[in-house]
């Protein structure tokens, strides 16, 4: 049974950082695609970035302030955000990422950018 | 950059069936993808390509694709399918997903 949980969330300053994880099992993560998604309150679904076998690639509106990586050894994804801004307040969410959509989600971590 | 439009909510009775929207110029071209999120849970994959549905998801889920609009379908609402519906497609030019504002069943 694939399983993805994230961790990490929780309240942070403008102008701080934090590290989300997502930690997996049930297939093979070390080359797996992998996303994170995010949904702020009351608007839908934003893709945030998805890094493949050996690229990473990120949504402009947060490209040069998140990063992905992944600890094969781990079986973890994570997103580290810097200079968190008030609208990088969301669910955020990982998911294992096919050619062109998602098959499994994780239930999300919460970030809230509050002073 | 590709819009995809959602009607925001849509109301159905148990036992009818719910048609839900996904609207773009040319979507027949594309490829459409649908997500069920519950509150507190994580989203769940319900149609790929249109129409083709993953392991586990009931036949009441149905998709089509055509012209300028994609449809989700579900035959006998229940209970249990009152969520957030998310439509998303692969945006060629940025290689990027594009996903829509997502509607919102009620089930009566």
């Amino acid at each position: 049974e694939v399983k993805l949980v994230e961790s990490g969330g929780g309240l942070v300053k403008p102008g701080g950082s934090l590290r989300l994880s997502c930690t997996t099992s049930g297939f093979t993560f070390h080359n797996a695609w992998m996303s994170w998604v995010r949904q702020a309150p009351g608007r839908g679904l934003e893709w945030v970035g998805r890094i493949k076998t050996g690229t990473v690639d990120y949504a402009a509106p947060v490209k040069g302030r998140f990063s992905i990586s992944r600890d094969g050894s781990e079986n973890t994804l994570y997103l580290q955000i810097n200079n968190v801004k008030s609208e990088d307040t969301a669910l955020y969410f990982c998911a294992t990422s096919g050619l062109e959509y998602f098959d499994y989600w994780g239930p999300g971590t919460l970030v809230t950018v509050a002073s | 950059s590709y819009v995809l439009t959602q009607p925001p909510s849509v109301s159905v009775a148990p036992g009818q069936p719910a048609t839900l929207t996904c609207e773009a110029d040319n979507i027949g071209l594309e490829s459409v993808h649908w997500y069920q999120r519950k509150p507190g849970q994580a989203p769940v994959l319900l149609l790929y390509d249109d129409t083709a549905r993953p392991s586990g998801i009931p036949e009441r889920f149905s998709g089509s694709n055509s012209g300028n609009t994609a449809t989700l379908t579900i035959s006998g609402v229940e209970a249990g399918d009152d969520a957030d519906y998310f439509c998303q497609v692969w945006e060629t030019d940025s290689d990027h997903p594009v996903f829509g504002g997502g509607t919102k069943l009620t089930v009566l």
